[in-house]
């Protein structure tokens, strides 16, 4: 079982400034497939990122992704007020699929 | 537009069993494999298994082996999925997710609330 930790558990910061989160796998990903979950209060998680870089539709250039193997990162590039929320990794190249714990995305 | 529809939230004691189901509308039912992912406050999300809607097919995570059972209805555009065996560990909330091209979830139910409680 691939396991999954993001880091840092909790991002404080203001709107405007760049989010920077990271997600490492315990054995390489196969084939690039990560995919990057947001999550509000009470809500279903939301697909944002597939295959480690690809945006999903509707979601807005600013949230970006990158890397391979072991290492992956999302970046949202300018915080805007709905972007404060949980963020998943979750990788789908082997079973079981298996998410990271999350990264809460604070208002500093 | 794609809509996953599941079942009310379930209060059970331990050692019972629950029956979630899922009903999927806005797309060609037999097009897409289902699964069902489970978010508690401690393992935060988990991947319990998948189901291809056209065949009947299951393939669920070893941790579930001998207590989850998924099933379709294809006359209803429907998924259940069923967890024997209760215990407290098992309140979560369970969502059913439709993957695109490849096992990443593109849409969601708005989740089951299970309650496992003596």
């Amino acid at each position: 079982e691939i396991g999954l930790t993001q880091s840092p558990g909790t991002l404080s910061l203001s709107p405007g400034e760049r989010a920077t989160l990271s997600c490492r796998a315990s054995q390489s990903v196969t084939s690039s497939y990560l995919a990057w979950y947001q999550q509000k209060p009470g809500q279903a998680p939301r697909l944002l990122i597939y295959g480690a870089s690809s945006r999903a539709t509707g979601i807005p250039d600013r949230f970006s992704g990158s890397g391979s193997g072991t290492d992956f990162t999302l970046t949202i590039s300018r915080l805007e007020p709905e972007d404060f929320a949980v963020y998943y990794c979750q990788q789908y190249g082997s079973s079981p699929l298996t998410f990271g714990q999350g990264t809460k995305v604070e208002i500093k | 537009q794609v809509q996953l529809v599941q079942s009310g939230a379930e209060v059970k004691k331990p050692g019972a069993s629950v029956k979630v189901s899922c009903k999927a509308s806005g797309y060609t039912f037999t097009s897409y494999y289902l699964h069902w992912v489970r978010q508690t406050p401690g393992q935060g999300l988990e991947w319990m298994g998948i189901i291809n809607p056209s065949g009947g097919s299951t393939s669920h995570a070893q941790k579930f082996q001998g207590r989850v059972t998924m099933t379709r209805d294809t006359s209803t555009s429907t998924v259940y999925m069923e967890l024997s065996s209760l215990r407290s560990e098992d309140t979560a909330v369970y969502y059913c997710a439709r993957e695109g091209s490849s096992s990443w979830f593109v849409n969601w139910g708005q989740g089951t609330l299970v309650t496992v409680s003596s």
